[in-house]
């Protein structure tokens, strides 16, 4: 079975731009979150979507949104970027029966010049 | 909240010899407490988790981790090092619920360097 998709894989943007990353999960998972992994840090958690619905926020602005489609699929949206937005951003998928374990995708590495 | 502190940014060890990295965990409520490993340009692995249960438990390659509730730890051990194992190491907690759902808390991360 395919694993968590993400792309793109790699992404360069300026300063006050806007980026949409995309996430796959893993067949038969209704749950997606993203997390935020600076370099040289552990992942941080923005957002946990479940059929459709927010359902878990970490401590991020508001330049930060996220939606996830009918398929489960999500997308992580950056207003105005920042230089400190540079960063792999991670998707994890979840079997909601065992809603603990986290699958992770390979990331997007986004750099902002 | 919760929060988690991994002892030790890097850590060394010669092939054959044990891994042992450390991490010690803070929460009001029972965690769920987990090990992902990093190899480079790459997303996080699943080795291990703890929920409820058996308190040692066995993970993917060998290794294996004892969640110790007196001393809030769940170190990561392996008895013998291999070159393959040389990466990065997240030891991570969740509780769920609320406004923590869905929420995995991470450690700064430890570094293994195998040397040959």
């Amino acid at each position: 079975d395919a694993g968590v998709t993400q792309s793109p894989t790699h992404l360069i943007k300026t300063r006050g731009q806007q980026v949409t990353l995309r996430c796959s999960p893993i067949s038969g998972h209704k749950s997606v979150s993203w997390y935020q992994q600076v370099l040289g840090q552990g992942p941080q958690f923005i957002f946990q979507y479940y059929e459709k619905e927010e359902r878990g926020r970490g401590n991020f602005p508001d330049r930060f949104s996220a939606r996830q489609f009918p398929n489960y699929s999500s997308e992580l949206n950056v207003n105005a970027l920042l230089l400190g937005d540079s960063a792999l951003y991670l998707c994890a998928s979840t079997l909601m029966r065992d809603q603990e374990t986290q699958y992770f995708g390979p990331g997007t590495r986004l750099l902002v010049l | 909240a919760q929060s988690v502190t991994q002892l030790g940014s890097h850590v060394s060890v010669s092939e054959g010899a044990l891994v042992l990295l450390r991490c010690n965990y803070s929460s009001s409520v029972p965690p769920y407490l987990f090990w992902y490993v990093q190899y480079p340009n790459q997303g996080l692995q699943l080795l291990l988790k703890y929920t409820t249960g058996a308190t040692l438990v066995k993970g993917i390659n060998g290794f294996e981790a004892e969640f110790k509730k007196s001393e809030t730890s769940f170190h990561l051990t392996k008895p013998s090092a291999h070159m393959s194992d040389a990466a990065e190491y997240f030891c991570a907690v969740s509780v769920g619920g609320g406004t923590s759902y869905g929420k995995l808390t991470f450690g700064q991360g430890t570094i293994l360097t195998v040397h040959p």
